[in-house]
């Protein structure tokens, strides 16, 4: 009973380092979403994409990158951490566009 | 004017009382509606989707009022459980499909 998986859950970054938040789902979905929310605001997106090896910029795109070898994983990169990227990040799937998505647990990123 | 906007509370409501909140959203041609409930430091997880004609799950009930572009929750009998933030989401066209666009949240506490 997996659904969407993240890791790691926790991070802290030095400013100028680089990583990859992993995400994976099981429930074939073609649809999968990057959000990060901020403390007391709603969730943007950052990324999203509609099947293997289909991505596409969402509202807030600058400073990460995706990619989608496979139906289930959609990891997100950041190069070149900044403290403005200190957030709590959300991968999601859906069936469809506009349709119930379903949220792993995040992954709390701080840049230092 | 934002694409969904949320009263953000808090909503401080003693056990057993009734709680109602609305959101409304900018865009006519939207065509699905939800509400999400997110507890502090976790995923947003689906609380119900909300139909044209009004539906109800237990304690909670949600109306859609197209011709003023709102939907509604109500929380009937307030658990101490209840205690989160409401996410209300609406689909919005977005080139020749649709994207989910996530309100901020409403705050919602209930006290012993």
């Amino acid at each position: 009973n997996a659904g969407v998986t993240q890791t790691p859950k926790f991070r802290i970054l030095k400013i100028g380092q680089s990583m990859t938040l992993q995400c994976a789902q099981d429930m074939n979905h073609n649809y999968m979403y990057w959000y990060r929310q901020d403390p007391g605001m709603g969730l943007k997106l950052i990324y999203y994409s509609v099947g293997a090896g289909i991505t596409d910029k969402g509202e807030v795109p600058n400073g990460y990158n995706v990619s989608r070898s496979t139906t289930e994983d959609f990891p997100l990169r950041l190069e070149l951490a900044a403290p403005s990227q200190t957030s709590v990040y959300f991968c999601a799937s859906s069936y469809s566009l506009g349709n119930t998505i379903y949220f792993g647990e995040g992954s709390w990123l701080t840049v230092v | 004017r934002k694409e969904v906007e949320q009263d953000p509370g808090p909503f401080n409501v003693p056990e057993g009382a009734t709680v109602a909140f609305n959101c409304t959203y900018s865009n006519s041609a939207s065509q699905s509606f939800f509400w999400y409930r997110q507890d502090c430091r976790k995923e947003p997880k689906l609380l119900m989707s909300v139909y044209s004609s009004g539906n109800e799950d237990g304690r909670f009930t949600a109306q859609l009022n197209r011709a003023s572009q709102y939907i509604s929750l109500l929380i009937r009998d307030s658990k101490l459980s209840d205690s989160a933030t409401y996410l209300c989401v609406v689909n919005i066209p977005h080139s020749n499909d649709y994207k989910l666009s996530f309100g901020a949240g409403t705050t919602v506490t209930v006290r012993a």
